[in-house]
């Protein structure tokens, strides 16, 4: 049975980092890509970050303007997603989600098991 | 990147009724590669439709997706007060892949 269990809520000043995990079970995983939504309270859900395991090569959105970074650590099956120089505008629920569709090996996924979510809350 | 639009907003339907969600793109989606999903409060989204019309595994039949281009429909028949819920619909054929703002559905 596929899982993807994500860390715990996070409370950070802005301007400070943090980087949140998502260990997955279930899979192989190197034979899925990994994507990171967002999703801002009340709000709709955001891409962030797509990361193939198989060649580690990654895409963001240009909305993040380089503050964010997605890894992995494949022996522990774990996918991570740093954000730095936080701002209150990025407090919402980060989640995980397992990638597929024919062109996910590219970046463009859809996402058919998705993680718990994590809140991350940006306020000073 | 591609600006999807979905309609209603908000939709009040009662048990046992049948409710039809759109998702209109901005150009159109190749290869149909448009996928729906529903979020309950305080829950990760759920895949319900993949490629426009193929159900996810575990879905009822009473979800059905349709359309291509740049025009596409969830359908919802004989509504349960279980499916209260957001719905979202996402294209995935190129890069940054976007969702809808979502449609609200409140069985009464």
């Amino acid at each position: 049975q596929v899982h993807l269990v994500q860390s715990g809520a996070e409370v950070k000043q802005p301007g400070a980092s943090v980087t949140l995990s998502c260990r997955t079970s279930g899979y192989t995983f190197k034979s899925h890509a990994l994507s990171w939504v967002r999703q801002a309270p009340g709000q709709g859900l955001e891409w962030v970050a797509w990361i193939n395991p198989i060649n580690t090569n990654t895409k963001y959105s240009e909305r993040f303007q380089g503050r964010v970074t997605i890894t992995i650590d494949t022996s522990a099956s774990t996918a991570y997603l740093g954000l730095s120089s936080l701002k209150s505008e990025d407090t919402a629920v980060y989640y995980c989600a397992r990638g597929r569709g024919g062109y996910c090996s590219g970046g463009s996924c859809y996402s058919d098991y998705w993680g718990q979510g994590t809140l991350v809350t940006v306020s000073s | 990147e591609i600006v999807l639009t979905q309609s209603p907003v908000t939709l009040a339907l009662s048990p046992g009724e049948g409710a039809t969600l759109s998702c209109r793109a901005s150009e159109s989606v190749t290869d149909d590669y448009l996928a729906w999903y529903q979020q309950k409060p305080g829950q990760p989204p759920r895949l319900l439709i993949y490629g426009a019309s193929r159900r996810a595994t575990g879905v009822p039949d009473r979800f059905s997706g349709s359309g291509s281009g740049t025009d596409f429909t969830l359908t919802i028949s004989r509504l349960e007060p279980d499916d209260s819920a957001v719905f979202y619909c996402q294209h995935y054929d190129k890069s940054p892949v976007t969702f809808g703002q979502g449609t609200k559905l409140q069985i009464k």
